[in-house]
């Protein structure tokens, strides 16, 4: 089967770190997503790794464990435009087509 | 400016009748998706098409129906509407079916009363 975890609800400070992470089991991994996704608008792509490793941009991070079916998304500096939904989703392969399995979604609310 | 688009954006309708949601890409993608969410299931892909005359169920088809005539065009069609179907769907494209990195329409958000 599959499954996708991450935390329901996060809260944090402007101008922190917070780190949201993501746990998966599923077969024919092909690499994993991150989106946001604002309250009433359309999920926005923000990272996509497939290798092991911390991808940077700006001041969001993604990285990702392959062995351990673990990932993480790194926000920085935090600001009050962050608060929104975070969906990490799984790029799965399965004979001739590749889906995306999206988690639940950690809602992240930053606080003054 | 290339985009996707979503009509209508809100809509309410009664159970048991047929509705058909719109969707439209002016990228030229190959791959089409339609999604819908709910409080506590996240994006659940319902119907999905990687070119023209192609159609594949997703996790959660049944009650609802895609064709696949042009590139630009992906509209789903819910044929007897459920209270259930009260969600808000989203249609998404992507130019590489490896990578998928999928770009989002607005949303439709569909109420069956």
């Amino acid at each position: 089967g599959q499954n996708i975890d991450q935390p329901t609800e996060m809260t944090a400070t402007e101008g922190a770190i917070v780190q949201i992470n993501c746990t998966y089991q599923t077969s024919g991994f092909n690499g994993l997503f991150w989106y946001q996704q604002h309250a009433g608008e359309a999920p926005t792509f923000l990272s996509y790794n497939v290798l092991d490793g911390l991808e940077e941009k700006g001041r969001f991070s993604s990285f990702l464990s392959r062995s351990k079916g673990y990932s993480y998304l790194l926000l920085k500096e935090l600001q009050m435009k962050d608060s929104a939904s975070y969906l990490c989703a799984v790029n799965r392969y399965g004979g001739a087509t590749n889906k995306l399995i999206f988690g639940t979604g950690t809602l992240l609310a930053v606080q003054p | 400016d290339a985009e996707i688009t979503q009509s209508p954006r809100h809509k309410i309708t009664e159970t048991g009748r047929q509705v058909t949601l719109a969707c439209h890409q002016t990228w030229n993608h190959n791959n089409m998706f339609w999604y819908r969410q709910d409080l506590g299931h996240g994006l659940r892909l319902i119907h999905y098409s990687y070119g023209v005359q192609d159609t594949n169920k997703g996790e959660v088809s049944d009650g609802y129906s895609v064709s696949r005539s042009n590139t630009e065009d992906l509209p789903l069609t819910l044929e007897s509407a459920a209270s259930s179907q009260t969600s808000v769907y989203f249609c998404a494209s992507s130019e590489s079916t490896l990578t998928l990195e999928q770009y989002f329409g607005p949303g439709t958000r569909l109420t069956v009363t």
